[in-house]
């Protein structure tokens, strides 16, 4: 199974903040790379799929970069309803692989 | 509007079965790829199984799970199931079901059903 090794595990910001979440693939996964935030109780909610595409709906402040193993996802302002918990998913082959997620609260 | 709506869930114990279903509305499951994740208490997210589009599909699973779950959908009411049995304590955890495209990844996913296996 591909292994997706995602940092920091947690991180503490504040509104406004611009904030980078790094994952990095255990081999090349052709940009077949997604993100998704999870709030506590709640389903995952895309982001960004095929590394860099931002889903319908989603607000332009966030972002997403990377190819071959190493992939971003930046949030360019923080709003309040930004803090919640992040993985990175890689989609290339089954079985489907996530980071462990990145915890992001307020400091 | 698409919905995933997941029931089934509850308290079993180690040994037993559940049936998980994901009723779907707003497109078809028969052509699209689906699967289930699951979600530990406080850990990360898992990915289960998924069952390909169209008559043939064909499925694949986690290691985890292999032998144990089954995946299958209904045409009729538009359902994704999911037939757990030798359940483990380690199966304990919320389950999801996901719509999986295979290029733009899982965009939609169902409200999760809690699947707790105890003595």
């Amino acid at each position: 199974a591909i292994r997706m090794t995602q940092s920091p595990s947690s991180f503490s910001a504040s509104t406004g903040d611009r904030v980078t979440v790094t994952c990095r693939a255990s081999q090349d996964i052709n940009g077949y790379v997604a993100w998704y935030q999870q709030k506590p109780g709640k389903a995952p909610k895309l982001l960004i799929y095929a590394a860099s595409r931002l889903q319908s709906g989603v607000p332009s402040r966030f972002s997403g970069s990377g190819s071959g193993t190493d992939f971003t996802l930046t949030i360019s302002y923080l709003q309040s309803e930004d803090f919640a918990t992040y993985y990175c998913q890689q989609y290339y082959t089954y079985p489907r692989t996530f980071g462990q997620g990145t915890k992001l609260d307020i400091k | 509007e698409v919905q995933l709506v997941e029931s089934g869930g509850g308290l079993v114990q180690p040994g037993g079965s559940l049936r998980l279903s994901c009723t779907v509305s707003g497109f078809t499951v028969l052509s699209n790829y689906m699967s289930w994740f699951r979600q530990a208490p406080g850990k990360g997210l898992e990915w289960v199984s998924v069952i390909y589009s169209g008559d043939g599909g064909s499925t694949s699973y986690a290691d985890s799970v292999k032998g144990r779950f089954t995946i299958s959908r209904d045409y009729s009411k538009n359902t994704l199931n999911l037939q757990m049995n030798s359940l483990r304590v380690e199966d304990t955890a919320v389950y999801y079901c996901a719509r999986d495209l295979i290029t733009d990844a899982n965009d939609y996913w169902g409200q999760g059903t809690l699947v707790t296996v105890s003595s």
